[in-house]
């Protein structure tokens, strides 16, 4: 089965500074990389996604980069500030169409904090 | 709020205790999904439901035993557990057909402490 690693654990920037999160993932048919933020006490939600036909994808001060070769991809936040503080997940799955995937496989999270 | 509500948020219970956690969705989903949330480990897929199917994780213990009576009702039944299933667990439903789904939207959990 799919396997998600996630680095680092937790990562603490300073406010207008970038901060930047890495996925690793093991099964090659793997097609969709969500990302999902959760804030504390929230469930995680869904902040932005890429799938395999391409390499990057931007809204706003977010980015997401993958890399099909090497199995990774990565969410760039840039100009971070406080309300950017939460952990964040990385998940993979395979089968997508349209606007439908496969199961879900998460990373272990991300802890963000963003000193004012 | 994403649609999708739990209650209760917080629940403490002795390992003797039977309980029960809820989960409702007002968004016309046709899948409904319990995941646990333990600290510095991945989100865990307990159980799905759908009109397709009932996938039962074979890894979860018995003492866990889900009941989904309707579409927009999920519910968890909790009985003699043990402190290390002490976690969050999320409540999520999307749409499904055949195997695949759309956007999950999570609940906010229900935080239970096994005292």
């Amino acid at each position: 089965g799919e396997n998600v690693e996630q680095h680092p654990s937790t990562l603490s920037v300073q406010e207008g500074d970038s901060a930047v999160i890495k996925c690793t993932y093991s099964d090659s048919a793997s097609n969709y990389f969500p990302w999902y933020k959760q804030e504390l006490g929230k469930g995680p939600q869904l902040i932005i996604d890429i799938r395999s036909n391409v390499g990057e994808k931007k809204d706003q001060r977010i980015a997401v980069t993958l890399n099909k070769t090497a199995k990774h991809f990565s969410l760039h936040i840039t100009e971070t500030q406080p309300e950017d503080s939460a952990v964040y997940f990385c998940a993979a799955a395979a089968n997508a169409g349209g606007t439908s995937y496969g199961k879900l496989t998460f990373g272990q999270g991300t802890i963000l904090t963003v000193h004012p | 709020e994403t649609g999708v509500t739990q209650t209760p948020r917080h629940l403490v219970m002795g390992m003797t205790n039977k309980k029960s956690l809820k989960c409702e969705q007002h968004l016309g989903h046709n899948a409904m999904y319990w995941y646990k949330q333990s600290a510095k480990k991945p989100l865990e897929l307990m159980f799905v439901y759908s009109l397709e199917e009932r996938v039962e994780n074979n890894s979860v213990p018995s003492r866990f035993s889900p009941e989904c009576p309707n579409s927009s009702h999920l519910f968890l039944h909790l009985h003699t557990l043990q402190p290390e299933d002490s976690a969050l667990y999320l409540c999520a439903s999307s749409h499904q057909y055949r195997g695949l789904r759309t956007e999950a939207f999570f609940g906010q959990g229900t935080r239970l402490t096994v005292v």
